[in-house]
């Protein structure tokens, strides 16, 4: 079974700090997506990334897939409140047809 | 990407009875998902909605239980059946927006509470 390893599951910072999500696998995936979902909603695409060693940068966030396209990283520069919620990863493999998720980061950015 | 609505966004219900959840998506598509959300967790696929065919279901979730229907390539129907105060949770319709590649995209869910 492939799964999608998320670390760290629970996150607590203060506004202006740096941080990383880890998104790991043992499984090679063709594709890899970050979501961010806020209570009471659905979880909303970040970003897409395909290529080994993409990376890619949306404002603060800086999404990284791996050279081997097993992992991914989101690191967050200068966090603000408004990036609290719970961050997913999602990869879809490359021998069927079935999106993996991972259990998710819950981040909660302090004021 | 497509825009998804779901009806209804929450409601509260009593055990034994069943609910129906729609999901509309503004494009045709061709993939549609169901999954489960519980309280503080990821997502659990429940079953692809296949346009014309029976939906197919994952390990652990039967069709008596959460029957589905694919009338066209705009709407989907998920019936949570005989609810117990376990089937508490959100529940997410999802698509692959074929102009998208394999990247899906949610609806805003619907909160259930079964007391």
């Amino acid at each position: 079974t492939q799964l999608l390893e998320q670390s760290p599951q629970f996150l607590s910072i203060q506004e202006g700090e740096n941080l990383t999500v880890y998104c790991n696998s043992s499984s090679v995936f063709s594709s890899l997506q970050w979501y961010r979902q806020e209570p009471g909603e659905g979880p909303v695409l970040l970003v897409t990334v395909v290529t080994g060693g993409e990376v890619k940068k949306l404002k603060r966030l800086t999404f990284q897939f791996g050279d081997a396209r097993k992992d991914s990283s989101l690191h967050i520069t200068a966090a603000q409140p408004g990036d609290t919620g719970l961050y997913l990863c999602a990869g879809d493999n490359t021998g069927g047809f079935k999106t993996i998720f991972g259990a998710g980061t819950r981040l909660f950015v302090k004021a | 990407s497509a825009v998804i609505s779901q009806k209804p966004s929450r409601d509260i219900c009593q055990r034994g009875t069943s609910l129906t959840i729609q999901c509309q998506v503004d494009s045709q598509v061709t993939m549609m998902f169901w999954y489960r959300q519980q309280p503080g967790q990821s997502l659990t696929l429940i079953a692809t909605a296949n346009q014309g065919s029976e939906a197919t279901y994952e390990s652990g979730f039967v069709i008596d239980k959460f029957p589905i229907s694919r009338p066209n390539l705009t709407f989907s129907t998920l019936t949570v059946s005989n609810m117990s105060p376990e089937d508490s949770s959100i529940y997410l319709c999802s698509v692959e927006w074929d102009r998208g590649g394999e990247t899906q995209y949610f609806g805003p869910g619907t909160r259930l509470l079964v007391l």
